[in-house]
C-alpha cells in the first residue's frame, strides 16, 4: 500500500514557466510535508517542508500548497529555469518522524531552454 | 564538513556474495537510516537507528542487516545477495527527531549479477 502518491512522474515545462507537482497522503497521522531535490549521481537534498497548520510555504521560487482536508499537497516552482531539471520527492513522516520519511515515487521535472 | 559518506560507490555482486555497504557521519547526529532507490520506486526505507545500540527494521528490511556500535557509523549488511537487491542505496542522517530534516550522502550503486 502506497501511502504517498506523486504525480505526474515525468513532467516537461519550458524555461520561465510554472512546474507543479502533486502528492496525497491516505495516513492522517502525518504531520511534517517535506519535498527533495535529487540531482543525477547525488543523493536527495531537503528543498522546502510544511506542516499542516499551515496551508501555504513559500521559499524563494519554491511554494509549497497544503490542503489538509484533501490530503494533498503540491510543489509549485516559479519562474521554473534549466538548473531546476531534477528528480523531485514529496515525503511525510508522523509521530515524531524517528521511524524516516515515507516518500513518493518521484517525479522527473525537465526544464526546456 | 564531510556530512554523510558512503563507501564503495560502486560494486558488482556475484549471487550469493556478501558485503557490507559503509556510512559515516560527522555531524553528530543520532537518527541514521538506510534506503535504497529503484527506478521509478522512490526511496524506501530499509534500516533506521534512533541511536547508538539501538535499530529497527523499516519497510524492506529482508536480506539486510545494521549495527550501530557509534554514533558516527552505520554499516548495512548485506547477506547472501540476490539479482533483487540490485539498487542505489542511501544513507542518511538527522540530528532532530520530527523535522523529518535528513541530509543523505551519495548514494553506494551495488548491482548483482
Amino acid at each position: 500500500q502506497q501511502q504517498v502518491k506523486q504525480s505526474p512522474q515525468s513532467l516537461i515545462v519550458q524555461k520561465g514557466g510554472i512546474s507543479i507537482i502533486n502528492c496525497a497522503y491516505e495516513n492522517t497521522a502525518f504531520d511534517y510535508f517535506p519535498w527533495y531535490q535529487q540531482f543525477p549521481g547525488k543523493g536527495p537534498a531537503l528543498l522546502i517542508a510544511i506542516r499542516p497548520d499551515v496551508s501555504e510555504k513559500k521559499e524563494g521560487r519554491f511554494t509549497i500548497s497544503f490542503n489538509k482536508s484533501a490530503k494533498q499537497f503540491s510543489l509549485h516552482i516559479m519562474d521554473s529555469q534549466p538548473g531546476d531539471s531534477a528528480t523531485y520527492f514529496c515525503a511525510a513522516s508522523s509521530g515524531g518522524g524517528a521511524d524516516g520519511l515515507t516518500f513518493g515515487k518521484g517525479t522527473h521535472l525537465i526544464i526546456q531552454p | 564538513n564531510a556530512g554523510v559518506t558512503q563507501t564503495p560507490k560502486f560494486r558488482i555482486l556475484k549471487i550469493g556474495q556478501s558485503m557490507t555497504l559503509q556510512c559515516a557521519q560527522d555531524m553528530n547526529h543520532n537518527y541514521m537510516y538506510w534506503y535504497r532507490q529503484d527506478p521509478g520506486m522512490g526511496l524506501k526505507l530499509i534500516y533506521y537507528s534512533v541511536g547508538a545500540g539501538i535499530t529497527d527494521k523499516g519497510e524492506v528490511p529482508n536480506g539486510y542487516n545494521v549495527s550501530r556500535s557509534t554514533t558516527e557509523d552505520f554499516p548495512l549488511r548485506l547477506e547472501l545477495a540476490a539479482p533483487s537487491q540490485t539498487s542505489v542505496y542511501f544513507c542518511a542522517s538527522s540530528l532532530l527527531r520530527g523535522t523529518g530534516e535528513l541530509f543523505f550522502g551519495e548514494g553506494s550503486r551495488l548491482t548483482v549479477l
